[in-house]
Parts: C-alpha cells; sequence; structure tokens
C-alpha cells in the first residue's frame, strides 16, 4: 500500500457519460498529481493541485476537470465520454523527492 | 515534442546478466530526474533518482547514470532477475523553476529464466 487510495478501481461506462475518480493522498502530502495513461503511451500530466488550489495543467481537456478538497482528497471529472477516454487514470502525492502513485482507475468507455 | 525519450519499447535480458536500460531528453533546464517500475495492475513504483549535480546514483542492484552534455540518463539493473520484469519510466523536470515531471513512454523489460 503506498498511502496514496484511488477509488474505483475499474470502471466501466457508455460514451457521453461523466464519471468521477476518486484520490486520497499520503498523509501530510498537499500536492495531488492527475495522470493519464493510455495504451502503450506513458504518463501524461493532466493536472496539479496545492491545498485546495490548482498549481499546474498539462494536457487536460476542456471536458476534464478536478478538484482538490479541504480534507486534500481529490476528484477528477470527466465527462462527455469518448471511447479514446478509455485509459489508467493515476493519481500521485509528493513529499521529499519524487511522487508516491496510486493503484489507478482503468476506465473503460464502450 | 517528447521531451523525454525511451527509444526501445522493449528488452529482454537472462536473468543473472545487466539491464541497461536508456533515456533521452531534450530540456537542457531538467535537473533532476526518476526512474519508476510498474507492474501490470499497479502504479508506477518509485526506483531511484539523480539529481544533475552528480553523475552516478547506486542503490542496491540499481544505478543510475547521468550524462548531461549527451543528455542521456540510463538505468543499470545487475543482476537482472525475473521479478523486474515490469515497464520502467524515466521522467525528467526542471525542479529549479518548479516545474512538474515529464514522463518518457517506458521500457517493457522483460527478464527470462
Amino acid at each position: 500500500d503506498s498511502g496514496v487510495t484511488q477509488t474505483p478501481k475499474h470502471l466501466i461506462t457508455a460514451t457521453g457519460q461523466r464519471v468521477t475518480l476518486r484520490c486520497s493522498p499520503r498523509s501530510g502530502d498537499l500536492s495531488v498529481y492527475w495522470y493519464q495513461q493510455s495504451l502503450d503511451q506513458g504518463l501524461q500530466f493532466l493536472i496539479q493541485y496545492y491545498n485546495g488550489e490548482e498549481r499546474a495543467k498539462g494536457n487536460i481537456l476542456e471536458r476534464f476537470s478536478a478538484q482538490q478538497f479541504p480534507d486534500l482528497h481529490s476528484e477528477l471529472n470527466l465527462s462527455s465520454l469518448e471511447l479514446g477516454d478509455s485509459a489508467l487514470y493515476f493519481c500521485a502525492s509528493r513529499g521529499g523527492g519524487g511522487y508516491t502513485f496510486g493503484s489507478g482507475t482503468r476506465l473503460t468507455v464502450v | 515534442d517528447q521531451q523525454v525519450k525511451q527509444n526501445s519499447p522493449s528488452l529482454s535480458v537472462q536473468e543473472g546478466r545487466i539491464s541497461i536500460l536508456n533515456c533521452d531528453y531534450t530540456n537542457s533546464m531538467f535537473d533532476y530526474f526518476l526512474w519508476y517500475k510498474k507492474y501490470p495492475a499497479e502504479g508506477p513504483t518509485f526506483l531511484i533518482s539523480i539529481s544533475s549535480i552528480k553523475d552516478k546514483n547506486e542503490d542496491g542492484r540499481f544505478t543510475v547514470f547521468l550524462n548531461k552534455s549527451a543528455k542521456h540518463l540510463s538505468l543499470h539493473i545487475v543482476p537482472s532477475q525475473p521479478g523486474d520484469s515490469a515497464v520502467y519510466f524515466c521522467a525528467a523536470s526542471a525542479e529549479s523553476y518548479g516545474q512538474n515531471f515529464v514522463f518518457g513512454p517506458g521500457t517493457r523489460l522483460s527478464v527470462l529464466p
């Protein structure tokens, strides 16, 4: 257990739908990062939050949004889902050094 | 334009031999580098890091070498074990500028018994 918790582990939904992925960072970590890993792709940075505020944005589509709550957990909202949104979505938090990743949410859009 | 490249999508090595995974980067501002390992159905796990003030960092069977002039780093695993079979990601960051990490596409290592 890395200390970063992601739910759900698997999600299957239809095109056009909306889903919410949840992440709880390691205790004491204020930053939360969201990454997308599509088939045969590396980890694509989506967005970072630090202590409730958006800190950096990467390749995040306008159909996607995120927020970090006062208890530091974060949610990634994906709407108007398309087949191409099927991917692994990872959340990470950061203490000293590098990231600690959660085990990811596998999203399948059918 | 990929700032971090791992040009070998896959690598097969015999158990007990050395595995060498390579990573090239284009951004000269990158000053901190990480290697992550990922098993199927799990999140990436941190392996080893190196700062640009060093050219080598060692942790047990894992050694990372950094050649700043060539903008190249490599991960050496000696001796390789079947449990090392995984996808390895290289990541780079311009820490001095507060930038986030950029990940490479990964190299799938298979260690054959």
